[in-house]
């Protein structure tokens, strides 16, 4: 069963505006954490934003933020203002368990495209 | 500064070579992983060393062994290549004191001919 559901293979959004960027995710561990990585052309892994399964608020990293919904098993990511380069692919992740040495389950990813 | 780093980053070898990938951090961690990246962007763990232990072994062929020889570098050796390993490889590392953070190297792209 797939553990994190990316249902959006490609978003386009104009510079300037807001995108959600959908994650929904699958587990039965009470503790988990949920990561976003943006991988642009170059092919490199950057690390944007982690929210923890027991954090009461979303978390946020500057022009990123997380909508963190529990019940709903979703944890999606909000760009506000868009920027050229924000145009990068969008992998969503979760780590099951409490300690840092468990492995990275990551979503299909999602195509963002910013345009002028 | 580079926190996570491999070498090399292109690969471009014949079918049937044996070849390395390496794999360094300085960031302190004690953990080290290397995920694959397949050519539908589609991302997954391989392996997971603590401490130069093993920790996680995905269903990977016994192709592929990794080596820790310390807490800062793990390498890939992949024998007898076949073009289905063609990929990009990733090195990551994490501290298992700090839940909240993996941080990525460049990644190697290995092209098998």
């Amino acid at each position: 069963a797939q553990k994190i559901t990316q249902t959006q293979p490609g978003m386009f959004v104009q510079e300037k505006e807001a995108v959600t960027l959908d994650c929904t995710y699958d587990t039965s561990d009470p503790s988990y954490g949920l990561f976003w990585y943006k991988q642009p052309s170059s092919g490199e892994m950057i690390f944007l934003i982690y929210q923890g399964s027991y954090d009461q608020q979303n978390a946020t990293e500057g022009r990123y933020s997380l909508n963190f919904q529990k019940a709903r098993k979703s944890a999606n990511l909000v760009i506000s203002a868009s920027q050229l380069g924000d145009s990068a692919m969008y992998f969503c992740a979760m780590r099951e368990g409490d300690t840092g040495f468990q492995k990275l389950v990551f979503g299909t990813g999602t195509r963002l495209l910013v345009s002028p | 500064d580079t926190a996570v780093s491999q070498t090399p980053k292109y690969l471009v070898t014949q079918m049937g070579n044996d070849k390395s990938i390496k794999c360094e951090q300085n960031l302190g961690h004690d953990t080290m992983y290397w995920y694959k990246q397949d050519s539908k962007k589609f991302l997954k763990i391989m392996f997971s060393y603590n401490n130069k232990e093993l920790i996680i072994n995905e269903t990977v062929p016994n192709r592929f062994s990794p080596k820790s020889p310390d807490k800062a570098h793990l390498n890939l050796h992949i024998n007898s290549l076949e073009l289905g390993d063609s990929a990009v490889y990733f090195c990551a590392s994490s501290h298992r004191l700090s839940y909240n953070e993996q941080f990525f190297g460049p990644g190697t792209r290995l092209t098998v001919l």
